[in-house]
């Protein structure tokens, strides 16, 4: 278990409605990684931070923006949900470099947007 | 731009049998991962590869990294049906902040009786 817990895990949200996604990880990691998964996509990054109050955009991160106030929490927010960000979101984290080590993920917040 | 491509995407195996997933990647890295996913669950990392040359083994499943040829594989020995699932393959841009993976679009590997 690698101290990562997401919330909320499952959500329906309205079209045009704000919502947050948290990322909470008990490890003191300083990276953390928010991804989205979609069919024949495999995962995809949005957004990631190396430090309280450092983030820097991933692949996709249009709509989507994120703040990070503390090692432990980051949060990722959309501001207005659309139909395409109907998706599963992984948080990730890295532990400090060093062979062998992995990268580890949360269980996934299941986002629905109608 | 990096790019990841697996094959095959689908894969339906015997017990029994062995086979290959591949991962091609398009640029250079030294570092890749393996993962499994179970429908509805997050991702176990199986392998970290750091260097060319790099082989791993644990059960069934053997990983090796081919840095030159840009190639990894995920092979599978004598598969049974515990090992239905999706598996990625994921390379890292590298620089400092190790972690921003691209990953394949993942093998869905069915194993029957």
């Amino acid at each position: 278990d690698a101290g990562i817990t997401q919330s909320p895990r499952h959500k329906v949200t309205e079209t045009g409605t704000p919502v947050t996604l948290r990322c909470h990880q008990t490890e003191n990691h300083r990276y953390m990684y928010w991804y989205r998964q979609d069919p024949g996509h495999g995962l995809r990054l949005i957004h990631y931070s190396y430090g309280v109050k450092d983030t820097d955009k991933g692949e996709v991160s249009d709509g989507y923006s994120v703040s990070r106030s503390k090692t432990e929490d980051f949060l990722l927010t959309l501001e207005s949900a659309t139909s395409s960000q109907t998706s599963v979101y992984f948080c990730a984290i890295s532990p400090p470099q060093g062979d062998g080590n992995t990268i580890y993920f949360g269980e996934g917040s299941w986002l629905t947007v109608v | 731009e990096l790019k990841v491509e697996q094959n095959p995407l689908f894969l339906s195996m015997q017990e029994g049998k062995n086979y290959t997933i591949y991962c091609n990647y398009s640029t250079t890295s030294d570092r890749l991962y393996w993962y499994r996913q179970d429908p509805g669950k997050s991702l176990e990392s199986l392998f970290v590869l750091l260097s060319n040359g790099a082989v791993k083994q644990e059960g069934r499943l053997m990983a090796s990294l081919d840095t030159k040829a840009r190639l990894s594989t995920l092979h599978i020995t004598a598969a049974v049906h515990d090992l239905s699932a999706t598996y990625f393959c994921a390379v890292d841009d590298g620089g400092t902040s190790y972690g921003k993976l691209t990953f394949g679009q993942g093998t869905i590997l069915t194993v029957h009786p």
